[in-house]
């Protein structure tokens, strides 16, 4: 079955970096593409932007512009997502999350499935 | 505060019919597809509802889309105590500066 599973919970302190792993199974993974999005404690989703793992093309949300780089290694099936420059307020859980169609019609907002989510907390 | 708007939140009693608003402009539901995504407690979001009212395979069909100008709705009928959870609309928003996927800020439902 399609199935992400992402890399465990962080702790990182103001103004350092972040990396995300998501490693995919269970379909071909240069034929979907993928997305993150994440969600502070008790708040709701914000998009982060997606990578095409076929060609490592990217597409960053406005706000995440600078901070974000999404990459891919097809050897091994995962996508990752780094953010930099961290801050209080990028304390969420990490959600990568399949676009459910297929990567010949384009990205959409239709995620299916999602990983189980990676907590990363900043604190000092 | 999110591009689209839901009401932060709704009930209803086991068998009820309730309904999720979430609400948009031209630049997002007007001229994209609207899907809708559950939460269940402490769990990832699940894809409920795609392409404004298409179900993915294994969703009941007690859950129902619709889309209206720049509104959609969710319906879930004959309520069950297992729909507690938060539900998220999420479109395409296109402006000046690119394409960006947007979120409603979310509706807790409650099942009384």
């Amino acid at each position: 079955q399609v199935q992400l599973v992402q890399s465990g919970a962080e702790v990182k302190k103001p103004g350092a970096s972040v990396k995300v792993s998501c490693k995919a199974s269970g379909y071909t993974f240069t034929g979907y593409y993928m997305h993150w999005v994440r969600q502070a404690p008790g708040q709701g989703l914000e998009w982060m932007g997606w990578i095409n793992p076929n060609s490592g093309g990217t597409n960053y949300a406005q706000k995440f512009q600078g901070r974000v780089t999404m990459t891919r290694d097809t050897s091994i099936s995962t996508a990752y997502m780094e953010l930099s420059r961290l801050r209080s307020d990028d304390t969420a859980v990490y959600y990568c999350a399949r676009d459910s169609r297929s990567a010949a019609a384009g990205p959409s907002p239709r995620f299916d499935p999602w990983g189980q989510g990676t907590l990363v907390t900043v604190s000092s | 505060q999110s591009v689209l708007t839901q009401p932060p939140s709704a009930s209803g009693t086991p068998g009820q019919r309730v309904t999720i608003s979430c609400s948009g402009s031209s630049s997002n539901i007007g001229s994209n597809t609207v899907n809708w995504y559950q939460q269940l407690p402490g769990t990832a979001p699940k894809l409920l509802i795609y392409s404004n009212n298409q179900r993915p395979s294994g969703v009941p069909d007690r859950f129902s889309g619709s889309k209206s100008g720049t509104s959609a709705s969710l319906a879930i009928s004959g309520l069950q105590s297992e729909d507690e959870a938060d539900y998220y609309c999420a479109a395409w928003d296109d402006s000046l500066n690119g394409r960006d996927v947007v979120f409603g800020g979310g509706t807790k439902l409650t099942v009384l």
